[in-house]
């Protein structure tokens, strides 16, 4: 156990649903990251925040995926009109500046 | 774009065989390559993080290197045990790039037989 949780642990949806996963990284860890892992590939970069501000997107996050950190703790990623696209593992990792990031355990999303 | 790649893709082995994977990365703006271990059903679980070209780290029976001018890694396991069993990922941060944002190779799957 790292320290990190994700809820939930799989999401099952129909294709053009919303759904929101939640990740709590570890208490003293000012920096948040979101990855997605999609079969036979690493994890890619979506999106990090440093506090509540949110300081880098990849091209990869599309106007319809938001995520939010509001105070700095817990944060949320939503992803509106789901596309069997979307399908994929997605990880959250916390760390303290230019240190080791800690992963969760992952939200398994499948788009019907 | 920057490129990460790791071989080999998977490894099938007996419990007792010692065992070694390559990460390949740019030899450019290097800041930073990390390794990680997931089990199915687990968080990844940091291994090393390595910085300094000739790095050596060890831990356990699991140990790794770094050429960063010819941008490789090597991650040894020494008498592989089915615990072992797991995917090995590597993931490189380089200078210049995002603040700490990891590019990730696909991984190396082993499988340890006992």
């Amino acid at each position: 156990d790292t320290g990190v949780s994700q809820d939930p642990r799989h999401k099952i949806t129909k294709r053009g649903q919303n759904v929101t996963f939640r990740c709590d990284p570890i208490s003293e860890h000012n920096r948040l990251y979101w990855y997605r892992q999609t079969l036979g590939q690493g994890p890619e970069f979506l999106t990090y925040f440093q506090n509540e501000a949110q300081l880098e997107k990849s091209r990869l996050l599309s106007d319809r995926f938001s995520a939010e950190r509001p105070k700095g703790s817990f944060s949320t990623l939503e992803i509106q009109r789901t596309e069997q696209g979307d399908s994929a593992m997605y990880l959250c990792a916390s760390s303290l500046p230019t240190d080791t990031q800690y992963f969760g355990p992952g939200t398994r999303l499948t788009v019907l | 774009i920057l490129n990460v790649e790791q071989s080999p893709q998977s490894l099938h082995v007996q419990e007792g065989d010692s065992t070694n994977f390559t990460c390949s990365f740019p030899s450019s703006n290097f800041y930073a390559l990390h390794w990680y271990r997931w089990e199915t059903a687990k968080s990844p679980e940091a291994l090393f993080v390595m910085t300094l070209n000739g790095d050596e780290k060890k831990k356990g029976r699991i140990s790794a290197t770094l050429n960063t001018k010819e941008g490789y890694s090597y991650l040894y396991i020494k008498g592989s045990q089915p615990e072992d069993s797991a995917t090995y990922l590597c993931a490189f941060i380089g200078y210049g790039g995002s603040q700490g944002n990891l590019i990730f190779g696909k991984g190396t799957k082993l499988s340890v037989k006992p």
